[in-house]
């Protein structure tokens, strides 16, 4: 089976810090993306990667950067957390291009202080 | 602009019934859809997939339609069971690439 690991599931930051949200995909999967889900607005994208050392804007991406230096990890930066980024976060990976069958993280609860 | 629709919001009903999740979206020109599970707190699991060229797919109870032209998917979950309670999102794939989800539907199979 395909896993896909968050790394904390649960995190608590202060405005201003810089948070590193880390994931990682177990099955060669070339796509990977960063959701935010929050009530009454459900997903949104924020970033997604096609491959290696690549990545494209989402639907939401002001606040946010990601980096993907390896194949199996996608990591999601706050560069300063703001109250307005405490949500859910989700990360999910798919074989490739044209075979968009999701697998998703079990997420990370972050609250910003 | 896609967008996806699922309605109700919220569902409540007694064990043993089939039940019909629906799911709409704005724009015929999709790749695909998907059905996901989320239970409380967790993730999403893949349910279901339909390429834009079938009609529908089955997975034990689960049956999932497509109609392409009217912009409409349904879900179709046979002798609804406590264990099914959870949210169902479904989700396109279109020209972008991207997909664009609906909010969900809350179901609750009471025993």
């Amino acid at each position: 089976d395909v896993k896909v690991t968050q790394s904390s599931r649960y995190l608590v930051k202060r405005t201003g810090e810089k948070v590193f949200l880390e994931c990682v995909q177990d099955m060669d999967h070339e796509n990977m993306f960063w959701y935010r889900q929050d009530p009454g607005l459900g997903l949104r994208l924020i970033y997604f990667s096609y491959d290696v050392k690549m990545k494209e804007k989402g639907d939401i991406p002001e606040g946010y950067s990601v980096s993907r230096e390896k194949k199996e990890r996608f990591s999601l930066i706050l560069e300063s957390a703001s109250t307005n980024q405490t949500s859910m976060y989700l990360c999910a990976s798919s074989p490739r291009k044209g075979d968009e069958k999701l697998f998703f993280g079990s997420g990370t609860q972050l609250s910003v202080l | 602009k896609q967008e996806v629709t699922q309605i109700p919001a919220a569902l409540s009903v007694p064990e043993g019934e089939n039940l019909v999740l629906n799911c709409s979206f704005t724009d015929s020109a999709i790749y695909n859809l998907q059905w996901f599970r989320q239970d409380p707190g967790k993730g999403l699991t893949s349910l279901l997939l339909i390429q834009s060229s079938q009609r529908e797919q089955t997975s034990g109870r689960l049956n999932a339609s497509l109609d392409k032209s009217s912009g409409r998917s349904t879900l179709y979950i046979a002798a609804s069971q406590p264990g099914d309670s959870a949210t169902y999102l479904c989700a396109v794939t279109g020209g972008s690439e991207k997909l664009v989800f609906g909010k969900g539907m809350k179901l609750t199979v009471n025993p």
